[in-house]
């Protein structure tokens, strides 16, 4: 199956600057990469995805780029702010007939240090 | 909100006993998914179903189980409970049954505590 792996486990960032997470992926095939944002004691929120198709997506201060010959793809936050900390995971999905199993990082606790 | 709805948001009970969890998928989506969350750690993905029928299965223990029902609403299972079944458990749901390129939207989870 597939075997993603996300770094750093701990950022650290003062405010106004930027963040960048990176995470690989083993399958070939996988085809989705979401990247989900959650804060202490809630559920995570979906904050941008890219498909296999489209080598980089942005949205205000969030993009995520995705390298597919070396399996690899990136969050970056530009003009970080406070309310920016929190757990970010990176999963990535294949398709196939047994469903679009996630398949999660272990996560980075981002802190942004006002 | 996600419109995913997840009940009971707490529930405290003992070692040894069954607890039902239970999940209503956002509307129009057929794929609901559970993850256990233990303090401080990732989302381990448990259980798959998709219409009524289970997809994929993961890391789920055997005291565990799960169904959907032709409602799609899906509810969880947990017996014999253990002091580290203590976590969150969350439901997520999506149209998606198997192009495998959409996103999951979580509920906002059952806090389970074994005393």
């Amino acid at each position: 199956g597939e075997n993603v792996e996300q770094h750093p486990s701990t950022l650290s960032v003062q405010e106004g600057d930027s963040a960048v997470i990176k995470c690989t992926y083993s399958d070939s095939a996988s085809n989705y990469f979401p990247w989900y944002k959650q804060e202490l004691g809630k559920r995570p929120q979906l904050i941008i995805d890219i498909r296999s198709n489209v080598g980089e997506k942005k949205d205000q201060r969030i993009a995520v780029t995705l390298n597919k010959t070396a399996k690899h793809f990136s969050l970056h936050i530009t003009e970080t702010q406070p309310e920016d900390s929190a757990v970010y995971f990176c999963a990535a999905t294949s398709p196939g007939n047994t469903g679009n199993q996630f398949y999660f990082g272990t996560g980075t606790s981002l802190t942004v240090i006002p | 909100d996600s419109g995913v709805t997840q009940t009971p948001k707490h529930l405290i009970t003992a070692t040894g006993q069954r607890v039902t969890l239970r999940c209503s998928p956002r509307s129009g989506d057929l794929s609901v998914y559970w993850y256990q969350q233990s303090l401080d750690q990732g989302l381990q993905f448990l259980i798959h179903y998709y219409n009524g029928e289970e997809r994929a299965k993961g890391n789920i223990l055997e005291r565990f189980s799960a169904q959907q029902f032709p409602d799609l609403h899906s509810e969880l299972n947990l017996s014999s409970l253990e002091l580290g079944d203590s976590a969150l458990y969350f439901c997520a749901s999506s149209v998606d049954g198997g192009s495998g390129n959409q996103p999951q939207h979580f509920g906002d989870g059952t806090r389970l505590s074994i005393l």
